[in-house]
């Protein structure tokens, strides 16, 4: 168990509906880290938010949003589904901004979109 | 921008062989450098990490030194297991303060008893 918890671990949806993804960090990691893993992508940067705020954002679509609350846990919303966006969607976690230590994932979870 | 490129697999081994895997970086700045693996069915997990040139990472018998003249990370390890079959990333951390990883397209590994 790596202190990142991701849930759920497996959703299956059809297109154009929404879903939300839940990730709560690691205890006393402030920054949490959003990444999708596609075959065709590879690991991709979504965005990263610190306390609250939003700090850097990468390639994430328009039909894609974040937030993180005050107990710091984060979701990850994607509506509008297509099939392109079954991935593999990874939360990671780390004390500071800057995560220059590395940082710890989640075990993902796993969108397929029919 | 920054990228990492490793070489492409996959790479199988009989067991207590050799192993390298190739990582070459381009970035401005020093950036830190770090090896992930990821096994099957599961998420990843930080291998070893540099944070400046010339460190040498090192965990469960993987190495991996930062060379900034050659602007490489290349993982060793003297003898696998048919346990280490998984896919490496290399992976390096831009340079400023945003902590968004960049990863290279990872090299699947495979061990054979």
């Amino acid at each position: 168990d790596s202190g990142v918890t991701q849930t759920p671990k497996h959703l299956i949806t059809a297109t154009g509906q929404r879903v939300t993804l839940r990730c709560s960090p690691r205890s006393g990691d402030l920054s949490v880290y959003w990444y999708q893993q596609s075959l065709d992508q590879g690991l991709q940067f979504l965005i990263q938010y610190y306390n609250g705020e939003e700090r850097a954002k990468g390639n994430i679509l328009e039909r894609f949003s974040a937030q993180q609350f005050p107990d710091l846990h984060s979701e990850l919303n994607l509506s509008s589904l297509e099939l392109g966006d079954s991935a593999l969607y990874f939360c990671a976690s780390s004390v500071g901004t800057g995560g220059r230590y590395g940082y710890t994932f989640g075990s993902g979870t796993r969108l397929t979109v029919v | 921008g920054d990228s990492v490129t490793q070489m492409e697999g996959p790479v199988t081994l009989s067991e207590e062989a050799f192993l390298t895997i190739n990582c070459t970086y381009t970035a401005t700045g020093y950036p830190s450098l770090f090896w992930y693996v990821q096994y099957p069915g599961e998420g990843l997990q930080l291998l070893l990490k540099a944070t400046k040139a010339d460190d040498k990472g090192s965990n469960k018998g993987f190495e991996a030194t930062y060379r900034k003249e050659t602007t490489s990370f290349h993982l060793e390890k003297g003898s696998v297991q048919v346990s280490d079959s998984a896919v490496y990333f290399c992976a390096l951390i831009e340079v400023g303060n945003t902590g968004k990883l960049i990863f290279g397209q990872g090299t699947t590994l495979q061990v054979k008893p």
